[in-house]
């Protein structure tokens, strides 16, 4: 069946270090992949999406890469913020007369100043 | 439009109380999606409609769980006899369905706890 799987959390880092989080899927067919963020208190936002294969999703300083070769979807950012802190949530989506859209576990991330 | 809302924010109900939480979507959505979300985990699929039908529903939703969308707009989620493992988050999400180019907008969800 379709399913996502990311890395677990929490990560901690430092202001102004590289995130990288890891997020790779089971899917039949070409599903689109996304990124959400939850920050503390907050519901569930979209932060960048891809739709294909080889699409690049960019949004706040964030990037992902569709890479249907290796079925990853890795979220990146150069510089990380205190602000950034948050859980990050990889989801797919597949369509069809049952299009859904799934969800993994969420990685939390604590920037410290 | 305010985006998805869903009433109430938070209930506090005792074991084996019926709650019914509603989602009121972005206005010219016609799908709509209901999760429920527990601690450290991501959303967990319950069910979803499209306009008023309901097209899937996950294996989570027990025969205590009923959700409708009678005229395809708002939707009600009902759990009858609640347990304390119904304590979460439930939340909604609605979207186009418009192939795979879709987004789905989130509330920001009910908070259940049963004692």
């Amino acid at each position: 069946g379709n399913s996502v799987t990311q890395m677990e959390g929490p990560v901690t880092l430092s202001e102004e270090a590289f995130l990288t989080i890891n997020c790779t899927y089971t899917a039949t067919g070409y599903p689109s992949l996304f990124w959400y963020v939850q920050y503390p208190g907050e519901g569930l936002q979209l932060l960048l999406k891809a739709t294909k294969a080889d699409d690049k999703g960019s949004n706040k300083g964030f990037e992902a890469t569709y890479r249907k070769e290796t079925t990853s979807f890795h979220l990146e950012k150069g510089s990380v913020q205190v602000s950034d802190s948050a859980v990050y949530f990889c989801a797919l989506f597949y369509g069809g007369s049952q299009g859904n859209l799934i969800f993994g576990k969420g990685t939390k991330l604590s920037v410290k100043p | 439009d305010t985006g998805v809302s869903q009433d109430p924010r938070h209930k506090i109900t005792k074991r084996g109380q019926n709650v019914t939480f509603r989602c009121d979507p972005i206005s010219e959505h016609n799908r709509l999606y209901w999760y429920r979300q527990t601690l450290g985990q991501g959303p967990e699929f319950l069910t979803y409609f499209q306009n008023e039908a309901q097209l899937e529903k996950s294996r989570l939703l027990s025969d205590r769980f009923s959700a409708e969308r009678p005229k395809g707009s708002f939707s009600t989620l009902e759990i009858q006899r609640t347990e304390q493992g119904d304590s979460a988050m439930y939340l909604c999400a609605s979207s186009l369905a418009s192939g795979q180019n879709t987004e789905a907008f989130f509330g920001q969800g009910t908070r259940l706890t049963v004692v």
